[in-house]
C-alpha cells in the first residue's frame, strides 16, 4: 500500500513569489491535513481538507490556501512568500476526519527556502 | 499560553532506564491523545494513542492519561539508543465537526549506550 506523497520534496523560492505543494494520500483515505513545522515553533496547523471541503484553519494568514480534488489529492498554496515561511511542510492523510482520529500518515514533506 | 506544552529537552538518560516524557494541554474538552515520535530529517509517526483515564501499555511503550490534572505522559521501559527522537504529543482539540490535532513542540530524547 503505497504511502503519503508530497512533491516537490526541496524547492528554492524568492520573495513574493507562489509556491504549490502537492499530496497525493494513501488510497482510501478522505482527510488530508497540512502542518508546518520549523525549529521554533514546532509542527503547526494549517488547514484540512475533507471530501473536498476544508473543515477547519489554523491561525495563517491569508497567503496560505488550499483544496482538495474528487480523488481526495491536494494542493497548498502559498501566495507573496516571505523569508518567514521557510519550512518543512508536512502534509498527513487519514481515514476520518481530524475530529474523529488522530491517527495520521505523514509524507516525507516539502522543504521550502524562501531567499 | 500554548495549547499543548511539552517540555523541549533533551532529555538524556542511559540505555535500560525508564524515559518519562510528559505533555499538558489546555483545552478540558479534549478527549484524544496521542504520541508520535519524529526520528531527525524523518515525518512523524504514531506510536501511541490513549482516550481513556489510567494507563494503556504497548510493548515497552505506556501512555497515561489524567484529565482532571489535563496531563499526559509517555513512558519507555528498557530504552534504546534506536528510541533516541523527537517525541511529540498531540490532542484533538475543538467541537466535533471543527476538531483539529494540536502538536507540542516536542521533546527530544537521547539514549546513551
Amino acid at each position: 500500500k503505497a504511502g503519503v506523497t508530497q512533491t516537490p520534496r526541496y524547492l528554492i523560492k524568492t520573495r513574493g513569489q507562489q509556491v504549490t505543494l502537492s499530496c497525493s494520500p494513501i488510497s482510501g483515505h478522505r482527510s488530508v491535513s497540512w502542518y508546518q513545522q520549523t525549529p521554533g515553533q514546532g509542527l503547526q496547523f494549517l488547514f484540512e481538507y475533507f471530501s473536498e471541503t476544508q473543515r477547519n484553519k489554523g491561525n495563517f494568514p491569508g497567503r496560505f490556501s488550499g483544496r482538495q480534488f474528487s480523488n481526495s489529492r491536494s494542493e497548498m498554496n502559498v501566495s507573496t512568500l516571505e523569508l518567514g515561511d521557510s519550512a518543512l511542510y508536512l502534509c498527513a492523510s487519514s481515514l476520518q476526519a481530524l475530529a474523529d482520529t488522530g491517527e495520521l500518515f505523514f509524507g516525507e514533506g516539502s522543504r521550502l527556502t524562501v531567499l | 499560553q500554548k495549547e499543548v506544552e511539552q517540555n523541549s529537552g533533551p532529555l538524556s538518560v542511559p540505555e535500560g532506564a525508564i524515559a518519562s516524557l510528559n505533555c499538558t494541554y489546555s483545552d478540558r474538552g479534549s478527549q484524544s491523545f496521542f504520541w508520535y515520535r519524529q526520528y531527525s530529517g524523518k515525518s512523524p509517526e504514531l506510536i501511541m494513542f490513549i482516550y481513556s483515564n489510567g494507563d494503556k501499555e504497548d510493548g515497552r511503550f505506556t501512555a497515561q492519561l489524567n484529565k482532571a490534572s489535563q496531563y499526559v505522559s509517555l513512558l519507555i521501559r528498557d530504552s534504546q539508543p534506536s528510541d533516541s527522537a523527537t517525541y511529540l504529543c498531540a490532542v484533538i482539540s475543538g467541537s466535533s465537526n471543527t476538531g483539529k490535532l494540536i502538536f507540542g513542540q516536542g521533546t527530544t530524547l537521547q539514549v546513551k549506550p
